[in-house]
């Protein structure tokens, strides 16, 4: 059975780092993209960027490039979503979620990481 | 970038038909995907490649596309499909984002 099993909910400062993650099982992580979205409360979807674990080939959203830093570790089948300095605006929902192969489409979603930045 | 449009809310009574529609000038070109997001819960795929049902969506929902539209239909529409539904498509020249539309509503009446 495909899971993705997202880190817990997080609440931070401005300025600090926050690093969450998708703990993914049941499949070949290697071979499938994982995409991270972005949901602002009370708002829609936001495609932020997918990553290749097995080259880390990595594309994200120009709204977000330099902004965030997606990665992913092959050997313990978990994808990454990192923020070097948070700001109050970054507070949301993030879902990871499993690309259908090669399609855009997400198949499979992990349950959602709140992250929560206030001082 | 591109956009997709949706319709901010779609109302039905059970038992009848919802349509929800998605614009946009790449759905020509590239397939399109359908999400259904429940209050305090993840995205679900409902609709893959413009028709196609993953496997446990139930055969109610259903998609189509026509030229720079694609449509979502809920046929025989029950309480438990009230939710947020999202489109979803991509570029055909391999740009990024890959984006969604804004969100459609779907009450039951």
């Amino acid at each position: 059975e495909v899971q993705l099993v997202q880190s817990g909910a997080e609440v931070k400062k401005p300025g600090e780092s926050l690093k969450i993650s998708c703990k993914a099982s049941g499949y070949n992580f290697t071979i499938y993209w994982i995409g991270w979205v972005r949901q602002m409360p009370g708002k829609g979807l936001e495609w932020m960027g997918i990553i290749y674990p097995d080259d880390s080939d990595i594309r994200y959203s120009p709204s977000f490039q330099g902004q965030v830093t997606i990665s992913a570790g092959k050997t313990i089948t978990t994808a990454y979503l990192q923020w070097s300095s948070l700001k109050a605006s970054d507070t949301a929902m993030y879902y990871c979620a499993r690309r259908i192969g090669t399609s855009p489409g997400f198949d499979y979603w992990g349950q959602g990481t709140l992250v929560t930045v206030s001082s | 970038s591109y956009e997709l449009t949706q319709p901010p809310s779609v109302s039905v009574s059970p038992g009848q038909t919802a349509r929800i529609t998605c614009s946009g000038d790449v759905l020509p070109k590239q397939y399109a995907y359908w999400y259904q997001q429940k209050p305090g819960q993840a995205p679900k795929l409902v609709i893959y490649r413009d028709s196609e049902r993953p496997s446990g969506i139930p055969e109610r929902f259903s998609g189509s596309s026509s030229g720079t539209t694609v449509t979502l239909t809920i046929s025989g529409v029950q309480a438990e499909d009230e939710a947020d539904y999202y489109c979803q498509s991509a570029d055909s020249s391999g740009t990024y984002p890959e984006v969604f539309g804004g969100g459609t509503k779907l009450t039951v009446l």
